[in-house]
């Protein structure tokens, strides 16, 4: 069936370090939305792209949409405590009215 | 604006009972949609709802799950009987597309189940 896979599943880093989250979809997304969720909450609307080659911020956070409409990436320079929790996209296929989501990568700051 | 509103917020039952959760969109949201998020996983869509009729359900065990809209506004998600792995936060959001496609999804609080 039709699925985005999202990797990784875990990233453990150290405040102030990067993190990127990336995912593929087997087909063409008529648009993909990113959501956040943290720690004991519910998913939170980050952003949505739609042309190909779309490159969005949001502070310190990149989102951008691959020329092919497949696949994308989240980027967070200089991670925060605040910026923890689970990193989920979610694209809508061309054919049919279905999201489907990724599994999500859960960021995890160092103590 | 108010936002997705769920109840209850945190359910326990027994094996074999029967629950039923309530959600409330904002409004003027045309379209509503259950989840089941089982812990460490992304959500999974039970039924997607366009007004109050059903869009897409093909991932709902119908024969102890159902779900409703009434009038296109409020919905319940039943379950009867209820298993073990039932076990899960249910998550109900809504958007105002009408298709769905290019509105972000409002989520509520969830509710957390847990089937002993």
């Amino acid at each position: 069936g039709q699925q985005v896979m999202q990797i990784p599943q875990y990233q453990h880093v150290q405040e102030g370090e990067d993190f990127t989250t990336y995912c593929n979809s087997s087909t063409t997304l008529s648009n993909i939305q990113w959501y956040k969720q943290r720690p004991g909450g519910h998913p939170v609307f980050l952003i949505q792209l739609v042309k190909s080659g779309e490159v969005k911020k949001q502070k310190r956070l990149t989102f951008q949409f691959g020329e092919a409409k497949k696949n994308s990436s989240l980027h967070i320079t200089a991670t925060q405590t605040t910026d923890v929790g689970t990193y989920f996209c979610a694209g809508y296929m061309d054919s049919n009215y279905q999201l489907i989501w990724g599994a999500g990568t859960k960021l995890i700051i160092k103590p | 604006e108010a936002g997705v509103a769920q109840s209850p917020r945190y359910k326990i039952i027994e094996k074999r009972q029967s629950v039923a959760f309530w959600c409330n969109p904002i409004s003027g949201h045309a379209t509503l949609y259950w989840y089941q998020q089982i812990l460490g996983q992304g959500p999974k869509l039970l039924i997607q709802f366009q007004n109050n009729g059903v869009v897409d359900d093909s991932q709902l065990p119908k024969d102890r799950f159902s779900a409703e809209r009434l009038k296109g506004v409020d919905s319940t998600l039943k379950i009867q009987p209820a298993k073990l792995e039932d076990s899960a936060v249910y998550l109900c959001a809504s958007s105002l597309d009408g298709q769905g496609r290019n509105s972000p999804l409002h989520f509520g609080n969830g509710t957390r189940l847990t089937v002993t």
